[in-house]
């Protein structure tokens, strides 16, 4: 079964340093997403990516961050200068098309930790 | 978005059947009720999708009563591995973002 892929698992990166998360959606899927999970709670919504723009982000998504589809395949999130308060669990998520909203394929996550 | 409203938790015993049940008193017309179910450590999964009455898969079952205000999510004879959160979501399917809740906390025990 195709499956949403993510590297790194775990990244570990000094305050201040830009990150970058990288995503493999599934092949033939349209939408893009990136949600968050602070340890302990929910999960949430960052960004959705389609035809190569940003269809809607949060208010967490501010400036810091940035997405990017650099070739067909690869997804990634950026994060400029991170800060303590990012640490958290990163999670990529696709979709194949428009109409079925919640059938969203999630990754496994990538472990962000700031120190 | 319609509010949902879960049980915070919920304990079981391996081999028993679970019923989740999510409150959504305000769905609207065009809603449908989504399960999203999610391990430790690991992104969430969807599990399952119904608009109204029943719908089964190889997962689980979910039932809508006709007035659409709450539905319930049934595992049949879980067991152990079936320890995770689950999200009840409600909202239109063309829908973009998922807004997850805090879920319910399945805990599965011996």
């Amino acid at each position: 079964e195709p499956e949403v892929t993510q590297t790194p698992s775990h990244q570990v990166t000094q305050m201040g340093q830009e990150v970058i998360l990288r995503c493999v959606p599934i092949s033939n899927h349209l939408y893009f997403y990136w949600y968050r999970q602070i340890l302990g709670q929910k999960v949430e919504f960052l960004v959705s990516f389609y035809n190569n723009e940003i269809s809607e982000k949060s208010e967490i998504f501010d400036d810091q961050f940035s997405v990017e589809r650099p070739d067909g395949s690869n997804f990634t999130l950026k994060i400029r200068s991170t800060k303590l308060e990012d640490s958290a669990m990163y999670f990529c998520a696709s979709k194949l098309t428009g109409t079925g909203a919640y059938e969203q394929y999630f990754g496994p996550g990538t472990r962000l930790t700031v120190t | 978005l319609a509010k949902t409203t879960q049980p915070i938790s919920m304990d079981s015993y391996e081999g028993q059947e679970v019923n989740i049940t999510c409150s959504h008193n305000n769905i609207a017309t065009n809603d449908y009720i989504t399960w999203y179910q999610q391990f430790p450590s690991q992104g969430p999964r969807f599990i399952i999708q119904g608009y109204k009455t029943k719908v089964t898969n190889e997962v689980a079952s979910l039932f809508i009563p006709a007035d659409r205000k709450s539905s319930t999510l049934s595992l049949p004879r879980v067991s152990l591995s079936d320890t995770a959160v689950y999200y009840c979501l409600v909202g239109e399917r063309r829908d973009d973002k998922i807004i997850f809740g805090k879920g319910t906390r399945l805990h599965i025990l011996p």
